[in-house]
């Protein structure tokens, strides 16, 4: 059982290239979501994702855009990509349901630098 | 708009000893949940322990335990027997009961050092 795998694991932009970090998660899972962890801080949540074809913003979606096109599957991309979108990106899956204690399965991270 | 704020940016312990780390919140809502993660050097988050706030009895797993105080908003983590092991950044976690598709809020993180 695979859980949730991201790649790719490490990844240089240069200013202004485009790229999409790629998610998928084998447990059938509704939500998804991308967080990214700046050096020393907490997650931030960029978007989610209730279910194939509805995604949603979170706290910090600029210069992202994200697309749900199967259960499985939920990349991000990354547009004109700057320097202060340098950070490790987390993809996590959960089971849904509101009185679910719904534990969040993390992929690995993927640490990516623009420069 | 819920925060988790934790004021330890740095922590460390005597193998075998007990340390404690602090979490406070803030909400409006009477019903959610509380996490706690670790994220060890191989960057992978991993979930330590859960308290649903209609619950009065604190978690427990294993050497690890919390001190939920609804009232004054603190949710803090107790490592017994501290182990090299254990050594991680450690965050705290918010989540609504109800709505809101299970999104975690997080703290900043405690970075836990274990001292043979």
């Amino acid at each position: 059982n695979a859980g949730v795998t991201q790649t790719p694991k490490f990844r240089i932009l240069k200013i202004g290239q485009s790229m999409t970090l790629q998610c998928t998660q084998d447990m059938n899972h509704n939500y998804m979501y991308w967080y990214r962890q700046d050096p020393g801080m907490g997650l931030k949540l960029i978007y989610y994702s209730v279910g194939a074809g509805i995604t949603d913003k979170g706290e910090v979606p600029n210069g992202y855009n994200v697309s749900r096109s199967t259960t499985e599957d939920f990349p991000l991309r990354l547009e004109l990509a700057a320097p202060s979108q340098t950070s490790v990106y987390f993809c996590a899956s959960s089971y849904p349901g509101d009185r679910v204690v719904g534990e969040l399965f993390f992929g690995e991270g993927s640490r990516l630098t623009v420069l | 708009a819920q925060t988790v704020t934790q004021s330890q940016p740095e922590m460390s312990v005597q193998e075998a000893e007990t340390v404690t780390l602090s979490c406070t919140y803030d909400t409006s809502e009477s019903d959610y949940y509380l996490f706690w993660y670790k994220q060890p050097p191989s960057r992978q988050m991993i979930l330590v322990i859960r308290q649903e706030a209609y619950k009065q009895q604190n978690a427990t797993e294993n050497r690890f335990s919390v001190n939920f105080q609804k009232a004054a908003k603190s949710f803090s983590l107790k490592i017994s027997d501290s182990q090299l092991g254990d050594a991680a950044m450690y965050f705290c976690a918010y989540r609504r009961a109800r709505g809101g598709a299970q999104k975690l809020v997080f703290g900043q993180g405690t970075r836990l050092t274990i001292n043979p």
